[in-house]
């Protein structure tokens, strides 16, 4: 079947360490998204990237970083200069305008 | 700043009783989608809406959009529990989503 995998599901993180979050896809999406949520709250763009080795800042990318080196890999690493990256983390494909995005199951980030 | 406001953000109503839940935007576009999303799960897609006056329904529930108030209703006829979740309107704004905040809707037996 095809979809959106992201793993791990959920992932510990102690202070000072960088961790990085799997986002893979086999739609043949050309675009790709990172959304932080936290509690109660709505969704907030981190990365996206619209082509291969080509990938764009969202409104909240400070302590983040991507690559894009395949279309179907789009990982998330969160770097310590993330001060409160405890959060659900969902990444997303889309095949286009108007289409809609395809959301994979999530990454829930929790700091120890 | 694109802004994306949906009213009311918690919502507990009884079986069998009528709601809408409003999506106000801030920009000029004219896709506005909607999803659903169970606690501690993914978002899954409930409507697509691309022009004005889209209107599209699934079961009890009724979308709509009018681009030129910016403002998508989301209309639940004849609540059940199963539609307990929380929703979201989310806009395109040149192929990135904003996501309004969610409205946690609670439906009691």
């Amino acid at each position: 079947d095809g979809g959106i995998t992201q793993s791990p599901k959920y992932l510990f993180r102690k202070e000072g360490q960088n961790v990085t979050l799997s986002c893979e896809q086999n739609l043949n999406h050309d675009a790709m998204y990172w959304y932080r949520q936290d509690p109660g709250q709505g969704l907030r763009l981190i990365y996206y990237s619209q082509i291969v080795n080509d990938f764009q800042k969202g409104d909240i990318a400070e302590g983040y970083s991507v690559s894009r080196e395949k279309k179907e890999s789009f990982p998330l690493t969160v770097t310590s200069a993330q001060k409160n990256p405890t959060a659900f983390y969902l990444c997303a494909g889309s095949r286009g305008e108007g289409y809609g995005y395809t959301f994979g199951s999530g990454t829930r980030l929790t700091v120890v | 700043e694109l802004k994306v406001e949906q009213n009311p953000l918690f919502l507990s109503m009884q079986e069998g009783k009528n709601y809408t839940i409003y999506c106000n935007y801030s920009t000029t576009s004219d896709r506005l989608y909607w999803y659903r999303q169970d606690p501690g799960k993914s978002l899954e897609s409930l409507f697509v809406l691309l022009s004005n006056g889209a209107v599209k329904q699934e079961g009890r529930l009724m979308a709509s959009l009018d681009t030129k108030a910016r403002l998508s209703t989301l209309h639940i006829t004849a609540a059940v529990h199963d539609l307990s979740a929380t929703y979201f309107c989310a806009v395109d704004n040149f192929n990135k989503f904003y996501f309004g905040s969610g409205t946690k809707l609670n439906v009691k037996p």
